[in-house]
Protein backbone atom coordinates (compact mmCIF):
# COMPACT_ATOMS: atom_id res chain seq x y z
CA UNK A 1 0.00 0.00 0.00
CA UNK A 2 1.86 3.40 -0.87
CA UNK A 3 2.41 5.70 2.06
CA UNK A 4 3.76 8.99 2.93
CA UNK A 5 7.60 8.65 4.26
CA UNK A 6 8.55 11.32 6.34
CA UNK A 7 12.77 11.63 7.24
CA UNK A 8 13.82 11.96 10.09
CA UNK A 9 11.63 10.35 12.74
CA UNK A 10 13.72 12.39 15.47
CA UNK A 11 15.46 15.95 14.85
CA UNK A 12 17.70 17.65 17.71
CA UNK A 13 18.28 20.74 16.93
CA UNK A 14 19.62 24.30 18.95
CA UNK A 15 17.58 27.16 19.18
CA UNK A 16 18.74 29.20 16.24
CA UNK A 17 19.67 26.73 13.89
CA UNK A 18 17.71 26.05 10.79
CA UNK A 19 16.15 22.65 9.68
CA UNK A 20 14.67 20.97 6.93
CA UNK A 21 12.02 18.54 7.32
CA UNK A 22 11.45 16.13 4.72
CA UNK A 23 8.30 13.90 2.89
CA UNK A 24 7.64 12.28 0.50
CA UNK A 25 4.38 12.10 -0.54
CA UNK A 26 2.51 9.01 -2.65
CA UNK A 27 3.69 9.33 -6.13
CA UNK A 28 0.54 10.31 -8.02
CA UNK A 29 -1.06 12.38 -4.85
CA UNK A 30 -1.17 16.24 -6.41
CA UNK A 31 -1.63 18.06 -2.90
CA UNK A 32 0.43 18.26 0.01
CA UNK A 33 0.29 19.67 2.99
CA UNK A 34 2.28 20.23 6.26
CA UNK A 35 0.54 19.91 10.04
CA UNK A 36 1.82 20.32 14.01
CA UNK A 37 1.23 18.86 16.90
CA UNK A 38 2.65 20.24 20.25
CA UNK A 39 2.66 17.80 22.58
CA UNK A 40 -0.55 17.44 24.37
CA UNK A 41 -2.44 19.70 22.04
CA UNK A 42 -4.45 19.28 18.84
CA UNK A 43 -2.97 18.92 15.58
CA UNK A 44 -3.08 22.01 13.47
CA UNK A 45 -2.93 22.90 9.86
CA UNK A 46 0.51 24.44 8.76
CA UNK A 47 0.23 25.61 5.12
CA UNK A 48 -1.23 23.72 1.91
CA UNK A 49 1.01 23.60 -1.63
CA UNK A 50 -0.03 22.42 -4.89
CA UNK A 51 0.95 23.28 -8.66
CA UNK A 52 4.33 24.20 -6.88
CA UNK A 53 2.67 27.03 -4.82
CA UNK A 54 1.37 27.49 -1.49
CA UNK A 55 -2.31 27.23 -1.91
CA UNK A 56 -3.17 27.87 1.75
CA UNK A 57 -1.49 28.89 4.45
CA UNK A 58 -2.23 29.40 8.47
CA UNK A 59 -0.85 32.12 10.54
CA UNK A 60 1.25 29.82 12.38
CA UNK A 61 3.30 29.91 9.27
CA UNK A 62 5.41 32.91 9.23
CA UNK A 63 8.36 34.31 7.38
CA UNK A 64 10.72 31.63 9.39
CA UNK A 65 8.58 28.88 7.41
CA UNK A 66 8.74 27.72 4.06
CA UNK A 67 7.69 24.98 1.44
CA UNK A 68 9.80 23.18 -1.11
CA UNK A 69 9.14 20.38 -3.74
CA UNK A 70 12.52 20.45 -5.04
CA UNK A 71 11.85 17.74 -7.50
CA UNK A 72 9.46 15.01 -8.07
CA UNK A 73 9.36 13.17 -5.22
CA UNK A 74 10.88 15.11 -1.89
CA UNK A 75 8.31 17.80 -0.14
CA UNK A 76 9.87 19.86 2.38
CA UNK A 77 9.67 22.02 5.28
CA UNK A 78 12.53 24.36 6.20
CA UNK A 79 12.14 26.31 9.65
CA UNK A 80 14.82 28.77 9.44
CA UNK A 81 15.64 30.16 12.89
CA UNK A 82 14.29 27.51 14.89
CA UNK A 83 12.54 28.47 18.56
CA UNK A 84 12.08 26.56 21.78
CA UNK A 85 8.15 26.95 20.68
CA UNK A 86 8.73 24.90 17.38
CA UNK A 87 9.12 21.86 19.38
CA UNK A 88 6.43 19.60 17.82
CA UNK A 89 5.40 16.41 15.83
CA UNK A 90 5.26 18.14 12.60
CA UNK A 91 3.26 15.71 9.81
CA UNK A 92 3.13 15.70 6.18
CA UNK A 93 0.42 14.45 4.34
CA UNK A 94 -0.77 14.43 0.65
CA UNK A 95 -4.21 14.15 -1.42
CA UNK A 96 -4.83 12.86 -4.90
CA UNK A 97 -7.07 15.71 -5.63
CA UNK A 98 -9.52 17.76 -4.00
CA UNK A 99 -12.30 16.48 -1.58
CA UNK A 100 -10.68 13.12 -1.04
CA UNK A 101 -8.96 12.00 1.86
CA UNK A 102 -5.36 13.26 3.17
CA UNK A 103 -3.17 10.36 3.84
CA UNK A 104 -0.29 11.36 6.73
CA UNK A 105 3.37 10.21 7.10
CA UNK A 106 4.89 8.78 10.58
CA UNK A 107 5.74 12.39 11.51
CA UNK A 108 9.04 14.02 12.81
CA UNK A 109 9.41 15.00 16.15
CA UNK A 110 11.98 17.82 16.21
CA UNK A 111 13.28 19.29 19.30
CA UNK A 112 14.35 22.38 19.70
CA UNK A 113 16.95 22.85 22.68
CA UNK B 1 -14.46 29.36 10.77
CA UNK B 2 -15.14 25.66 10.87
CA UNK B 3 -14.21 24.01 14.12
CA UNK B 4 -14.53 20.27 16.24
CA UNK B 5 -15.02 19.86 19.36
CA UNK B 6 -14.29 16.72 21.14
CA UNK B 7 -15.36 16.78 24.90
CA UNK B 8 -14.07 13.54 26.40
CA UNK B 9 -10.26 13.94 26.93
CA UNK B 10 -9.86 10.46 28.05
CA UNK B 11 -12.19 7.62 27.86
CA UNK B 12 -11.58 3.95 29.92
CA UNK B 13 -13.44 1.22 28.57
CA UNK B 14 -13.00 -2.22 29.47
CA UNK B 15 -12.44 -5.11 26.45
CA UNK B 16 -15.51 -6.31 25.14
CA UNK B 17 -17.76 -3.90 25.85
CA UNK B 18 -19.27 -1.32 23.17
CA UNK B 19 -17.67 2.41 22.56
CA UNK B 20 -19.02 5.73 21.52
CA UNK B 21 -16.92 8.41 21.07
CA UNK B 22 -18.12 12.22 20.53
CA UNK B 23 -17.60 14.80 17.96
CA UNK B 24 -19.14 17.48 17.43
CA UNK B 25 -18.25 20.33 14.48
CA UNK B 26 -18.67 23.86 13.56
CA UNK B 27 -19.01 24.48 10.14
CA UNK B 28 -21.50 26.89 7.70
CA UNK B 29 -22.40 24.56 4.88
CA UNK B 30 -21.94 20.32 5.16
CA UNK B 31 -18.65 19.52 6.13
CA UNK B 32 -16.63 16.44 5.23
CA UNK B 33 -15.91 14.79 8.65
CA UNK B 34 -13.11 11.86 9.31
CA UNK B 35 -12.03 9.84 12.44
CA UNK B 36 -8.19 9.31 12.31
CA UNK B 37 -6.36 7.36 14.88
CA UNK B 38 -2.83 7.30 16.17
CA UNK B 39 -1.23 4.92 18.50
CA UNK B 40 1.81 5.43 20.41
CA UNK B 41 4.77 7.13 17.82
CA UNK B 42 2.66 6.49 15.26
CA UNK B 43 1.39 8.87 12.47
CA UNK B 44 -2.68 9.50 11.55
CA UNK B 45 -3.96 6.62 10.26
CA UNK B 46 -7.60 6.80 8.34
CA UNK B 47 -10.41 5.00 10.57
CA UNK B 48 -13.66 6.79 8.71
CA UNK B 49 -15.12 9.48 6.64
CA UNK B 50 -18.49 11.20 5.46
CA UNK B 51 -18.38 13.30 2.61
CA UNK B 52 -21.96 12.87 1.23
CA UNK B 53 -25.00 10.22 1.47
CA UNK B 54 -25.44 7.04 3.67
CA UNK B 55 -25.35 9.02 7.18
CA UNK B 56 -23.76 5.92 8.72
CA UNK B 57 -20.24 5.20 7.52
CA UNK B 58 -18.28 2.42 7.76
CA UNK B 59 -14.16 2.31 8.24
CA UNK B 60 -11.60 -0.06 8.97
CA UNK B 61 -10.90 -2.38 12.11
CA UNK B 62 -15.02 -2.30 12.95
CA UNK B 63 -14.97 1.53 13.31
CA UNK B 64 -18.53 3.08 11.95
CA UNK B 65 -19.87 6.81 12.63
CA UNK B 66 -22.85 8.20 12.20
CA UNK B 67 -23.44 11.87 10.44
CA UNK B 68 -26.60 13.77 12.19
CA UNK B 69 -26.30 17.16 10.85
CA UNK B 70 -29.26 18.43 13.66
CA UNK B 71 -27.21 17.97 16.15
CA UNK B 72 -23.50 18.83 14.09
CA UNK B 73 -22.47 15.40 15.30
CA UNK B 74 -20.30 12.36 14.06
CA UNK B 75 -19.65 9.84 16.77
CA UNK B 76 -17.90 7.36 16.09
CA UNK B 77 -18.52 3.70 17.36
CA UNK B 78 -17.49 0.32 18.20
CA UNK B 79 -20.00 -2.50 19.18
CA UNK B 80 -16.64 -4.62 20.82
CA UNK B 81 -13.39 -2.84 21.76
CA UNK B 82 -10.23 -4.82 21.83
CA UNK B 83 -6.98 -4.14 24.18
CA UNK B 84 -5.08 -3.03 20.81
CA UNK B 85 -7.73 -0.32 20.04
CA UNK B 86 -6.27 1.82 22.52
CA UNK B 87 -4.68 5.08 20.93
CA UNK B 88 -6.01 8.51 20.34
CA UNK B 89 -8.51 9.51 18.34
CA UNK B 90 -9.23 12.71 16.30
CA UNK B 91 -11.96 14.11 14.54
CA UNK B 92 -11.28 16.36 12.10
CA UNK B 93 -13.39 18.41 9.56
CA UNK B 94 -12.54 20.08 6.07
CA UNK B 95 -14.17 22.62 3.83
CA UNK B 96 -16.53 20.20 2.09
CA UNK B 97 -16.97 20.54 -1.98
CA UNK B 98 -14.80 23.78 -3.04
CA UNK B 99 -13.65 24.47 0.39
CA UNK B 100 -10.36 23.36 0.44
CA UNK B 101 -8.53 20.35 1.94
CA UNK B 102 -7.21 21.62 5.10
CA UNK B 103 -8.62 19.46 8.00
CA UNK B 104 -9.52 21.40 11.42
CA UNK B 105 -8.74 18.71 14.18
CA UNK B 106 -10.49 18.35 17.49
CA UNK B 107 -8.20 18.08 20.76
CA UNK B 108 -8.64 14.27 20.94
CA UNK B 109 -9.96 11.67 22.92
CA UNK B 110 -7.36 9.30 24.58
CA UNK B 111 -9.13 5.70 25.02
CA UNK B 112 -7.72 2.97 27.72
CA UNK B 113 -8.61 -0.37 27.51
CA UNK B 114 -8.96 -2.07 30.41
CA UNK B 115 -8.06 -6.61 30.07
Amino acid sequence: EPEVTQTPSHQVTQMGQEVILRCVPISNHLYFYWYRQILGQKVEFLVSFYNNEISEKSEIFDDQFSVERPDGSNFTLKIRSTKLEDSAMYFCASTWVLDTEAFFGQGTRLTVV
Amino acid sequence: AQSVTQPDIHITVSEGASLELRCNYSYGATPYLFWYVQSPGQGLQLLLKYFSGDTLVQGIKGFEAEFKRSQSSFNLRKPSVHWSDAAEYFCAVSGGTGGGNKLTFGTGTQLKVEL
